[in-house]
Order: structure tokens, then C-alpha cells, then sequence
């Protein structure tokens, strides 16, 4: 099976400007989550989506969205580009959410966007 | 919020060095612990999920062990080979599904 892809894999953009990601999941799998990496910080989760749906979100500004598709393939985008929004963005997928985060979740090689 | 913390930062180890790092996570409202190893421009592999406690997982030279009533889970390495060179990441699993990261062990073993 293939893996989990992102594209692009590297992104130069400047404040204010608005950027989308993508991510296609592993063929079967239905769950993708978004994390963020900064300097010095864990991964940080966005949000995971599962059916279309948003199931989970983490403690990011509403500039942070996204959205997936009927493929289970989705995006992700930020508005208004800080400075600080710089970071490695990864994404995950798994067959289907459980609580407590016990499906093995798949991650992609990420995005790394700089913001000039 | 659960903070996930991991130990030591860094590690500089000899080829042929076993090794270990550990990873605490609070013990209440437990579900899983994920171990991932993490090289330098690839993706993070899913290395351990593990979720009773006393689990203990191998995987070749990498095992793993989890303590869920005190909230602490170690990560060894018998041997280490310059391959194993990498970042080490544990996670807990979130009432939701998330995972909540540490910061990682970073792992250099020299030849």
C-alpha cells in the first residue's frame, strides 16, 4: 500500500497571504489529522477529520481550517499568514478514530512552510 | 490538558551502546501510549501502540514497556547501530482520539 503523501513539500509565502495543503491517506483509511510543528515544541494537533467531518479540534486560531472530501483526501488551510505560522505541518491517517487515540495512526513526510 | 514529557532531550551514545529514554504521561483517564521513531526528512513510523499496563512490545532490537498506574513508559534500545540514529516520540491517545505528543528524544549513535 502506498503511504500516506503531502504536497506540496515545501511552501514560501509571505504574511497575509493565505496557504492550502493537502494530504491523501492511506487507501482504506477514512480518519486524517493535522498536526504542527514548531522549534522546540511536540507535534501539536489542529484537527482530524472523519467522514467529511470534523471531529476534533485543538487549541489553534479560527485561521486554521479544513476540510475533507468524499475520498477521504483533504486540506488544510491558513488565513492571514503570521510569521509564526511557520512550521513543519504534518498529517496522519488511520482506518477509523477510536477513543482514546488507540488505532495506530500513519504519517506523511509533511509540508514545511516558511513565512517571509 | 495532559502534558506528555520525555527524557533526556538528547542522547550521545558508542555503536554497540544499549540505551533507554523514558516518556511520563499523567496516569488518570489513560487510553494508549504510542511510540514513533522520527529520522531527519521522512515521516514518523509508528513504531509501539500500547495500552494495558505491564505491556511490554519488541520490535527486533527496540522494546518497549508501559506502567499506567504511574504514568510512565520506557523505550530501550539493546545495541544501538548508527541506523537507529533518530527522534524518538511518544504520544497518549486523548479522550477524542488525538494524540498529545512530547518534545522527543533525540538519539545519536556514533560508529
Amino acid at each position: 500500500k502506498a503511504g500516506v503523501t503531502q504536497t506540496p513539500r515545501y511552501l514560501i509565502k509571505t504574511r497575509g497571504q493565505q496557504v492550502t495543503l493537502s494530504c491523501s491517506p492511506i487507501s482504506g483509511h477514512r480518519s486524517v489529522s493535522w498536526y504542527q510543528q514548531t522549534p522546540g515544541q511536540g507535534l501539536q494537533f489542529l484537527f482530524e477529520y472523519f467522514s467529511e467531518t470534523q471531529r476534533n479540534k485543538g487549541n489553534f486560531p479560527g485561521r486554521f481550517s479544513g476540510r475533507q472530501f468524499s475520498n477521504s483526501r483533504s486540506e488544510m488551510n491558513v488565513s492571514t499568514l503570521e510569521l509564526g505560522d511557520s512550521a513543519l505541518y504534518l498529517c496522519a491517517s488511520s482506518s477509523q478514530p477510536r477513543q482514546g487515540g488507540t488505532d495506530t495512526q500513519y504519517f506523511g513526510p509533511g509540508t514545511r512552510l516558511t513565512v517571509l | 490538558i495532559l502534558n506528555v514529557e520525555q527524557s533526556p532531550q538528547s542522547l550521545h551514545v558508542q555503536e554497540g551502546d544499549s540505551t533507554n529514554f523514558t516518556c511520563s504521561f499523567p496516569s488518570s483517564n489513560f487510553y494508549a501510549l504510542h511510540w514513533y521513531r522520527w529520522e531527519t526528512a521522512k515521516s514518523p513510523e509508528a513504531l509501539f501502540v500500547m495500552t494495558l499496563n505491564g505491556d511490554e512490545k519488541k520490535k527486533g532490537r527496540i522494546s518497549a514497556t508501559l506502567n499506567t498506574k504511574e504514568g510512565y513508559s520506557y523505550l530501550y534500545i539493546k545495541g544501538s547501530q548508527p541506523e537507529d540514529s533518530a527522534t524518538y516520540l511518544c504520544a497518549t491517545g486523548g479522550s477524542q482520539g488525538n494524540l498529545i505528543f512530547g518534545k522527543g528524544t533525540k538519539l545519536s549513535v556514533k560508529p
